[in-house]
């Protein structure tokens, strides 16, 4: 079955610090990978999405991921948080062939001031 | 182009009632999907609608079901609500039905079962 794993529940990190949220994906064809971000008591929003090309991409607020293939990973990067990235971050995938998005579980960051 | 809406924002109803969520796509979008989304679980898939016609659902039992109109506006419906049925309820629209078209969210009815 499809599915997406994020490696980490709950993340906690300073101001500055550098941030990779893992996240795999279990899918054998073509993939078009997407990170979310739900910020307290707002909408879900599309960060970033991966569907050609260049594997690594660039998103919102400075946050960019790198989709490798042969580990089935679209990891999450930003090179320093800030306390306003205190979020819960998503990532989903889909494929070309009309299936639903598939999402991963969900990883609570908390940027400490 | 204004967002996905969903109506209403908040409800409160007692085990056993029915309760009808709504969601109106943004314009152009003709892909309408609902998620129930709760602490413990994340985000799961309800159901899939494109030109009127379910094309995924989620592993919920049959007491929840949707529908689509020919405006692209969707419903979902929950017969015999249980306890457990409290969730936040995600609308998410999108302008096709496969490949790297984005899902957009609406801010979510909040379902309270009591």
């Amino acid at each position: 079955a499809q599915s997406v794993s994020q490696h980490n529940h709950h993340v906690i990190l300073s101001e500055a610090a550098s941030l990779e949220l893992g996240c795999n994906y279990s899918y054998g064809g073509t993939v078009n990978l997407f990170w979310y971000v739900q910020y307290p008591g707002q909408h879900l929003q599309l960060l970033l999405k991966y569907f050609s090309g260049d594997p690594l991409v660039k998103g919102i607020k400075g946050f960019e991921a790198e989709f490798i293939k042969s580990k089935f990973s679209f990891n999450l990067r930003k090179p320093s948080v800030q306390w306003s990235d205190t979020a819960e971050y998503f990532c989903a995938f889909r494929d070309n062939y009309g299936q639903n998005f598939v999402f991963g579980p969900g990883t609570r960051l908390s940027v400490l001031p | 182009k204004a967002g996905v809406t969903q109506t209403p924002r908040y409800l409160i109803k007692t085990r056993g009632q029915q309760v009808t969520l709504s969601c109106s796509p943004i314009s152009g979008h003709r892909s309408v999907s609902w998620y129930q989304q709760t602490p413990g679980q994340g985000l799961q898939f309800l159901f899939e609608y494109f030109s009127e016609t379910q094309r995924n659902k989620g592993n919920f039992p049959g007491r929840f079901s949707g529908r689509q109109f020919s405006n692209s506006r969707s419903e979902m419906n929950v017969s015999t609500l249980e306890l457990g049925d409290s969730a936040l309820y995600l609308c998410a629209s999108s302008p096709g039905l496969a490949g790297p078209n984005e899902q957009f969210f609406g801010p979510g009815t909040r379902l309270t079962v009591l």
